[in-house]
């Protein structure tokens, strides 16, 4: 069972415009979601995360929304840029061993 | 140079062969993980490790075995590759000094491949 699904295999935007990107979970013990960007013949490197006391974490182009009720998360790209191109894996994890349970990944296509 | 280097980059094997991969890391972080990655299955943990003496099995860690034989290393065997362990391997590190939400860290992959 997956306990992070990213039901988006794929999603296409326009240079400039918004990307979201969503994840759903279904764990309630997890307290902490993070954000992996990965090009192709690289490994995946941390974007951002947030934690589960909080709604919102915002870095730069970057921001990371948090909905606990519906236990749901979004990553919004603003603007997006083609250099965005790449695979984006949510991650949770909960409790101190820290392990992480990963989606399946969203690909990312910003078209100039 | 590379902060977690996973060697080799690719490799192309028999069934039946041993296989070491290999991971070094110069972030100085106490944690490093396995992990393999599968079309439609993402990310799936083989094995992980807190310090050099502490070792932990992950979801998948049938028919592999590791070694972390300093804080820099750690190393993944195949005892005896079978054609379903052809994958692409990941090396994680991260530090548990500031606590939880700290990131891991990854190495660029080694594509296996078991004919």
């Amino acid at each position: 069972d997956q306990q992070v699904k990213q039901n988006s295999p794929s999603l296409s935007v326009q240079e400039g415009r918004i990307s979201i990107l969503n994840c759903d979970y279904t764990n309630s013990m997890f307290d902490y979601f993070l954000w992996y960007k990965k090009y192709p013949a690289e490994g995946p490197t941390f974007l951002i995360s947030i934690s589960s006391i909080k709604d919102k974490n915002e870095d730069g182009r970057f921001t990371v929304f948090l909905n606990k009720s519906a236990k749901h998360l979004s990553l919004h790209i603003v603007p997006s840029q083609p250099g965005d191109s790449a695979v984006y894996f949510c991650a949770a994890s909960a409790g101190n061993n820290r392990k992480l349970i990963w989606g399946l990944g969203t690909s990312l296509a910003v078209n100039p | 140079d590379a902060d977690v280097t996973q060697t080799p980059r690719n490799r192309i094997t028999k069934t039946g062969k041993r296989i070491m991969l290999e991971c070094s890391q110069t972030k100085g972080h106490d944690r490093m993980y396995w992990y393999r990655q599968d079309p439609g299955l993402g990310l799936r943990l083989i094995y992980y490790s807190f310090d050099v003496k502490d070792i932990n099995k992950g979801e998948i860690s049938d028919g592999y075995s590791v070694s972390r034989q300093a804080q820099a290393k750690f190393s993944l065997s195949l005892e005896s590759a079978i054609p379903n362990q052809t994958a692409l391997y990941f090396c994680a590190t991260s530090d548990s000094v500031w606590g939880p939400g700290q990131p891991q860290h990854f190495g660029d992959g080694t594509r296996l491949s078991i004919l």
